[in-house]
This record gives C-alpha cells, structure tokens and sequence, in this order.
C-alpha cells in the first residue's frame, strides 16, 4: 500500500503572506490534486495534474498556485492569505484522471490566518 | 452541470441500528457515483462506487449503495450500525466536462452512533 503525506498538518500564516503546502505521495499515481474544505461545504477542487510538469485550474485556483516538478510531490502555494481563507486543504492522488479510479487521500493541512 | 445534493447535514441513530444517508445528483450523461468516509482529523476513505450493472453495490465493513436512474439518486444503507462508523459522509459524482472528469463532492452528512 502507500501513502499521501501533507506538510505541515498546521500552518499558521499572517494577512497578505505567501503560504505553501505540500503534498507526496509513493503510490507511483500519475493523477494529483488540491482540494479546499470548508467547514459544513463539500470539497472543492482548487489544481489537478495529470503528470509530472502539467497543471490544471479547478473551480477555485483563483488566489492560488501550484507546481508538479516531480511524479510524487504536488505543492500549492496560497499567494496572498486572506482572513476567509481559514479552512482544510486536501491533497489526493490517482492512478489517472479518466473519471472511474479512486482517489487516495492525505490527511489534511490545517490553515488559520492571524 | 451536474450537482450533488446531500439533503442532511446531521443523522443520529443509536448502535445497532440501520441507517441511510441520502444522496441526490443531476446530471444526464453517463456518470460515476462514489460514496468516502471522513473521519474526524483524517482524509476521506473510499467506501464505493457505482457505474453500470447491478445498482446496488457493496462496499467495506458493510456499507452499500443503491443507484436509482428514475430518482436521480445514490442512497448508502448499513444494517446496523457501530459506534466506530461516527464521522462524515460525501456522496461524489464524476462526470466528464469540456474533454476531461471532474469529481463533485456533495456537502457531506454527519453520521453521530450514539452508545
């Protein structure tokens, strides 16, 4: 089996500071992604790489970017941390992005902005 | 677009009984359908998922789901319920979008096995 694992669990940052997450997985999947979770709210997909170097906007990359340099590790970098930004980010992976696969999941970034 | 509904947010039901957390979609074309557990302070866990044949499908530790095309709808059941399956629930619906899938989580439901 493999894992997803996040860094770091918590992340205290300042208004308008730059924040990055990051996210590796050993499963060999060619499929990563940034999910957003807000207390009470579904996921939402913020970035998704179908491989090494690719990168794809989901429904919330605005304020956000991120960067596949290898196979394994997906970061994400919040640009400007705002106060409503307070919420659990997810990094997932999957064998390929063709709709039936399942994803595997990290266990989560915690982001509280001061 | 397609959108997935979870009408309730919290569901409480005691140890040992049966339980069903409901899930509604809508979407015409062809579609996959996935139910993941949370629990608290962990990532989601895939319980299931459904794209053609028998519409109900079983998952781990007892779980099921049955697909309904005429109530646009995804139900996960269990027959008796333990204290440990406490946590949230989202129903996912993939679907293919301008060229490529995208998985849709609805909000969740909060399943509470009161002792």
């Amino acid at each position: 089996g493999g894992i997803i694992t996040q860094t770091p669990k918590f992340l205290i940052g300042q208004e308008g500071q730059k924040l990055t997450l990051k996210c590796q997985q050993n499963f060999n999947h060619d499929t990563m992604y940034w999910y957003r979770q807000d207390s009470g709210k579904g996921l939402r997909l913020i970035y998704y790489s179908i491989t090494e170097n690719d990168l794809q906007k989901g429904d919330l990359s605005e304020g956000y970017d991120a960067s596949r340099e290898k196979k394994s590790s997906f970061s994400l970098t919040v640009t400007s941390a705002q106060k409503n930004e307070m919420a659990v980010f997810l990094c997932a992976s999957s064998i390929d992005g063709l709709g039936a696969e399942t994803l595997y999941f990290g266990s989560g970034t915690r982001l509280t902005v001061l | 677009t397609q959108t997935v509904s979870q009408s309730d947010a919290h569901v409480t039901v005691f140890e040992g009984d049966s339980v069903e957390l409901r899930c509604n979609y809508s979407y015409g074309g062809s579609i996959y359908l996935s139910w993941y557990i949370q629990h608290h302070g962990h990532g989601l866990q895939f319980l299931l998922k459904y794209y053609s044949g028998n519409p109900v499908v079983q998952g781990v530790n007892g779980f099921e789901a049955e697909f309904s095309k005429s109530d646009s709808s995804f139900h996960l059941r269990k027959a008796s319920v333990h204290w440990s399956d406490s946590a949230v629930y989202f129903c996912a619906v993939s679907a293919a979008s301008s060229g490529s899938w995208q998985l849709i989580f609805g909000s969740g439901t909060q399943l509470t096995v009161m002792p």
